[in-house]
């Protein structure tokens, strides 16, 4: 029973290229959130999506970022023209909304690190 | 934005001893209250965690206590071990259809041998 999957584990980008983070959830699962930790931080919420849908983006910078969470495949977050602050570790969670339980627990992958040069 | 305060930043603890790491949040608007423990390099991993119309909540040496009138909740872990040393963070879920984790600043954990 595979946990959250996300690839690549660490990626490296020059300042100015674009970034490409995947993640696949939990099987099952089709609710899909995506947080970034900076160095020494807690986790700041970045998008919430379900499949083809963008439910809450209110923690996503209005600039340069965009995630998609198509009906086949793995969500996508998307990092256009990355600045050195971008770096970070990004991780995806996913969840199953039990209806009328009140809780949806949110599973996480082991993240994507990303350095920009 | 909602803010979830955490303290103590870090904390050591020796081995069989008891750790105890509190947050407070802001508003109401908040239904569910989990704690999470991350090793380097890792992601957050779910350890234990507490609906508002609960007071307590023990799994093992885990333990919340939950204080909705003061806002505040606190994780406990009984008989520290060092393979307990990581970061824990705590945070709120909010309630409605955002469903989005606001997580504290973490607790470095460090138990001795």
């Amino acid at each position: 029973n595979a946990g959250v999957m996300q690839n690549p584990r660490h990626l490296v980008r020059r300042r100015g290229q674009e970034a490409r983070l995947r993640c696949s959830p939990m099987k099952g699962h089709s609710h899909v959130y995506w947080y970034r930790q900076l160095p020494e931080e807690g986790l700041k919420f970045m998008v919430y999506l379900q499949k083809e849908n963008i439910i809450d983006e209110s923690g996503m910078p209005k600039e340069r970022f965009s995630a998609e969470f198509p009906k086949e495949g793995p969500s996508i977050l998307r990092i256009q023209q990355v600045v050195r602050g971008d770096s970070a570790a990004y991780f995806c969670a996913s969840s199953h909304i039990l209806i009328g339980s009140g809780t949806d627990t949110q599973y996480f992958g082991p993240g994507t690190r990303l350095t920009v040069l | 934005q909602q803010q979830v305060k955490q303290s103590p930043q870090s904390l050591i603890v020796q081995k069989g001893g008891i750790s105890i790491i509190n947050c407070a949040y802001e508003n109401t608007a908040f239904d569910y209250f989990p704690w999470y423990q991350q090793f380097p390099g890792k992601g957050p991993a779910l350890l234990i965690a507490i609906r508002p119309d609960v007071s307590e909540k023990k799994e093992g040496r885990f333990t919340i206590s939950f204080n909705k009138s003061a806002k505040q909740f606190s994780l406990h872990i009984m008989d520290s071990q060092p393979g307990d040393s990581a970061t824990y963070f705590c945070a709120t879920l909010s309630s409605g259809s955002a469903r989005q984790l606001t997580f504290g600043s973490g607790t470095q954990l460090t138990v001795l041998p």
